[in-house]
């Protein structure tokens, strides 16, 4: 099946520092979603986003489908922004969503 | 914006204890998935349901664990008998289409005793 690669596996910034969070798969996909696993367990949706580069206040992502690898941008981070950031594949192939094994992001302030 | 909603948020229980964990998936979507996650690690799949039927299953979902849309509105996840090991944070989720944007429960979180 499809493995999901994430790194790094984590993450400690300042307050105010800017980072890059990377997704590799390893096959053609036909969806990938980046989540965002707060404090208290939640996951919340930040990004649909297959292909392309898309903007969200300080987050921006980029899949480049075709390389087979996603970014996801966080700029002037803050405290709140602590938690695990997990990227999700979808393949028609495997009909499911798998995640990948997530960055874990600390923001000290 | 809309939301999907589990019931309980925690829950305890004795091993062997049947359980029932409860969703509201969005109101126009036709795809529902339950996931979990040991507490540590990723997000597992665990079944996929789209009318009426199971399209897709883990090694994981065995016979103690089926699915049911009773309904028409919620959408459950039944273990038989719990075991220590299914101790964790169960997630569903629905979808508009399949493999098209996922939005996810904020989660029951089980622990078995």
């Amino acid at each position: 099946g499809i493995q999901v690669e994430q790194s790094p596996p984590d993450l400690i910034l300042q307050e105010g520092a800017n980072s890059t969070l990377r997704c590799n798969f390893s096959d053609s996909v036909n969806n990938l979603q980046w989540f965002h696993q707060n404090p208290w367990g939640q996951l919340i949706n930040l990004f649909y986003i297959p292909s392309g580069t898309k903007q969200n206040g300080r987050l921006s992502a980029t899949t480049v489908a075709t390389e087979r690898y996603s970014l996801l941008y966080i700029s002037s981070s803050q405290t709140t922004d602590s938690g695990v950031y997990f990227c999700a594949v979808y393949s028609s192939n495997t009909g499911k969503l798998i995640f990948g094994q997530g960055t874990t992001l600390q923001v000290k302030p | 914006e809309p939301e999907v909603t589990q019931t309980p948020s925690h829950q305890v229980t004795q091993m062997g204890q049947e359980v029932i964990l409860r969703c509201v998936p969005i109101s126009n979507h036709l795809y529902f998935y339950w996931y979990r996650q040991i507490l540590g690690q990723k997000v597992e799949f665990l079944v996929s349901f789209y009318n009426n039927e199971i399209s897709e299953k883990s090694e994981i979902f065995d016979d103690q664990f089926s699915v049911e849309r009773p309904d028409g509105s919620n959408f459950t996840l039944k273990i038989r008998s719990t075991k220590l090991e299914d101790s964790a944070m169960y997630f569903c989720a629905s979808s508009g289409r399949t493999g098209y944007g996922y939005t996810f429960g904020s989660g029951t979180r089980l622990t078995v005793v």
